[in-house]
């Protein structure tokens, strides 16, 4: 029934390297897809997004890639720094962008 | 900025009791947003408002109404307290008719238990 998934809960890594953060998705109708960042007691934040009619997209040091046939996109933060430990989640919508479907999300942790 | 503000932070009810949660925001958008985030769920969406004066629900609104107040207002309604109501609830608000790769502004969310 879960729309997003996210099946990594959680993920350590070592500053300075390369961190993956995967979503998988069901719905062939999605056209756009944000990745949101958490901390502790505070709301998601908005952090990076696509749309089905690419399949990278860069801001600094995130990048999100888009495998629409394979219905999976990942966030890939390089160099990771421990102030990027937190909570991503992925999320998902159709053309209307009205009614974004969320992932369970993946916590991360960099190892300093 | 104070951005989307939601009060209360914290609230206990008990059973059948009802309660409203508020939400206004101060970015001029023009769409504003429910969700629920619960332990293994994500975050699932319980009603919207695509533009002041408009609502229409969402993936779970079983159990809650919302009144869109105003443009800057969006509050949602428990009138009979459900301990599955139990939740850590956003309100979010964001541009739409701009793009919808904009994203979302939460605010910091309210923390219900229902006893």
């Amino acid at each position: 029934d879960q729309q997003v998934k996210q099946n990594s809960p959680s993920l350590s890594v070592q500053e300075g390297r390369i961190s993956i953060l995967n979503c998988d998705y069901t719905n062939s109708m999605f056209d756009y897809f944000l990745w949101y960042k958490k901390y502790p007691a505070e709301g998601p934040t908005f952090l990076i997004s696509i749309s089905s009619i690419k399949d990278k997209n860069e801001d600094g040091r995130f990048t999100v890639f888009l495998n629409k046939s394979a219905k999976h996109l990942s966030l890939h933060i390089v160099p990771s720094q421990p102030g990027d430990s937190a909570v991503y989640f992925c999320a998902a919508s159709a053309n209307t962008g009205n009614q974004f479907y969320f992932g369970t999300g993946t916590s991360l942790t960099v190892i300093p | 900025n104070a951005g989307v503000t939601q009060t209360p932070k914290f609230q206990v009810l008990k059973t059948g009791q009802s309660m409203t949660l508020q939400c206004a925001q101060d970015m001029n958008h023009n769409s504003m947003y429910w969700y629920r985030q619960d332990p293994g769920m994500g975050l699932r969406l319980i009603y919207y408002s695509a533009s002041e004066g408009t609502t229409d629900k969402g993936e779970v609104p079983n159990g809650y109404n919302v009144s869109r107040l105003n443009k800057r207002e969006f509050s949602l309604r428990l009138e009979s307290a459900a301990p599955s109501q139990t939740s850590v609830y956003f309100c979010a608000s964001s541009r739409q008719g701009v793009s919808v790769l904009v994203g979302y502004t939460f605010g910091s969310g309210t923390r219900l238990t229902v006893v």
